[in-house]
């Protein structure tokens, strides 16, 4: 079974640009969830979806956001791009949204905001 | 609310010497403790998990933790490790209830040497 992809793998933006991230999940999977990777503030989760709705959300600003699609997959958005909003940022997808379900990451996008 | 400590940010051990990394946590429910290994440039890999069943977790390559409620820990172990093993190492607390979103400890980076 194929493990979670995310497209693309870097980017390179400057600020105030936006741009758009796209996970896909393990088939079957039908819960993603994004995290934001930076040395200093660590894996921080952003928004969990699943069943096409937004389940949870982080602490981060209404310039992040996202959407998951009838066939799972899930986009995020970053608008108004910031210096700080370079990361790693990961997708992660699981059968349901369960305190006991594993899940399983991809690969990450690494955006560098110049 | 749900949180991890690890207690070593940098562990340095000898090829074929045990491996302890030590991982805390804190919780209101009764808690999904997981492992997470990441390799230089890659994706997160869960290297095991606990779920309330049994309190030793065997997981892969070798790696087990045990589930100490008493002292609030789930420290991973290695009875040798292996070059191989050199990684950045996560514990994780589920946020539990409905949610299903992780909560990273700030990783623990494991050096291996000859």
């Amino acid at each position: 079974k194929a493990g979670v992809t995310q497209t693309p793998r870097y980017l390179i933006k400057t600020r105030g640009q936006q741009v758009t991230l796209s996970c896909s999940p393990i088939s079957g999977h039908r819960s993603v969830s994004w995290y934001q990777q930076t040395p200093g503030q660590g894996l921080q989760f952003l928004f969990e979806y699943f069943s096409e709705t937004q389940r949870n959300k982080g602490n981060f600003p209404g310039r992040f956001s996202g959407r998951q699609f009838s066939n799972s997959r899930s986009e995020m958005n970053v608008s108004t791009l910031e210096l700080g909003d370079s990361a790693l940022y990961l997708c992660a997808s699981s059968l349901a949204i369960s305190a006991q379900e594993t899940q399983y990451f991809g690969p990450g996008t690494r955006l560098l905001v110049l | 609310a749900q949180s991890v400590t690890q207690l070593d940010s940098h562990v340095s051990v000898s090829e074929g010497t045990p491996v302890l990394l030590r991982c805390n946590y804190s919780s209101s429910y009764s808690p999904s403790l997981f492992w997470y290994v990441q390799h230089p440039n890659k994706g997160l890999q869960l290297l095991l998990k606990y779920t309330s069943a049994a309190t030793l977790v065997k997981g892969i390559n070798g790696f087990e933790a045990e589930f100490k409620k008493s002292e609030t820990s789930f420290h991973l172990t290695k009875p040798s490790a292996h070059m191989s093993d050199a990684a950045e190492y996560f514990c994780v607390v589920s946020h539990g209830g409905s949610q299903g979103n992780l909560i990273f400890g700030k990783g623990t980076k494991l050096s291996v040497k000859p």
